[in-house]
């Protein structure tokens, strides 16, 4: 059973970075067909996928967001790291680390429990 | 990017009630339609992939059909433990987008 962990700072100044990191347990992050993604939800509102780094260490991210973000992975540690750099109190959000399975069809199949960042000074 | 746009927004039913909740993508996707549920709380939970085919674990009360750009989650007999908001998400293409979501209440 995958299990996915966040950790980082719940609270953020304006124009910091955020930095957020999520472990994995219960499976490999080099494992083949899954990639290891970051989606987002502001209070109330609804689900923003954020980005994705694939097994093989490639990265993908929402053109929204790609200026400010950098997705990397350690694989000595079994984690995988979001940046968002510049952030305003609009990133205000609970942060979630979640695994794609990519092996014939791509869907968010294991999910962290979230963790509530805030932008406030 | 692909826009989801779901309906209702909200709705409320009773127990035992068929429900239904629709999802249209801006352009054609396929079979590459998702549905997750999500608990007042609690992450969103994968119920449907593929559009049609039931995740490992999940009720059979519920059921996907659709493919192309319209799509509907069904669930045959609502119980009291699906108050929940109902996200549809495309995986044809990144970035990956959701609908707004649908919030279900008991009446």
């Amino acid at each position: 059973q995958v299990q996915l962990q966040e950790s980082g700072p719940g609270l953020v100044k304006p124009s910091q970075t955020l930095s957020l990191t999520c472990t994995i347990s219960g499976g490999s992050i080099t494992s083949g067909g899954y990639h290891w993604s970051w989606i987002r939800q502001p209070p109330g509102k609804g689900l923003e996928w954020i980005g994705y780094i694939s097994f093989s260490g490639s990265t993908y991210y929402n053109p929204s967001l790609e200026s400010r973000i950098t997705i990397s992975a350690d694989t000595s540690k079994n984690q995988f790291s979001l940046k968002l750099s510049s952030v305003t109190a609009a990133d205000t959000a609970v942060y979630y680390c979640a695994r794609v399975s990519s092996s014939n069809w791509v869907f968010f199949d294991y999910w962290s429990q979230g963790t509530r960042v805030t932008v406030s000074s | 990017d692909i826009q989801m746009t779901q309906s209702p927004s909200s709705l409320s039913a009773s127990v035992r009630d068929r429900v239904t909740i629709t999802c249209r993508a801006s352009q054609s996707i396929s079979n590459y339609l998702n549905w997750y549920q999500q608990k007042p709380g609690r992450a969103p939970n994968l119920l449907i992939y593929a559009a049609s085919s039931l995740q490992s674990g999940v009720p059979s009360r519920f059921s996907g059909s659709g493919s192309g750009t319209d799509f509907t989650l069904t669930i045959s007999s609502l119980q009291p433990e699906d108050l929940a908001t109902y996200y549809c998400q495309q995986s044809y293409r990144t970035p990956y987008t959701f609908g707004q979501g649908t919030k279900l209440e008991i009446k």
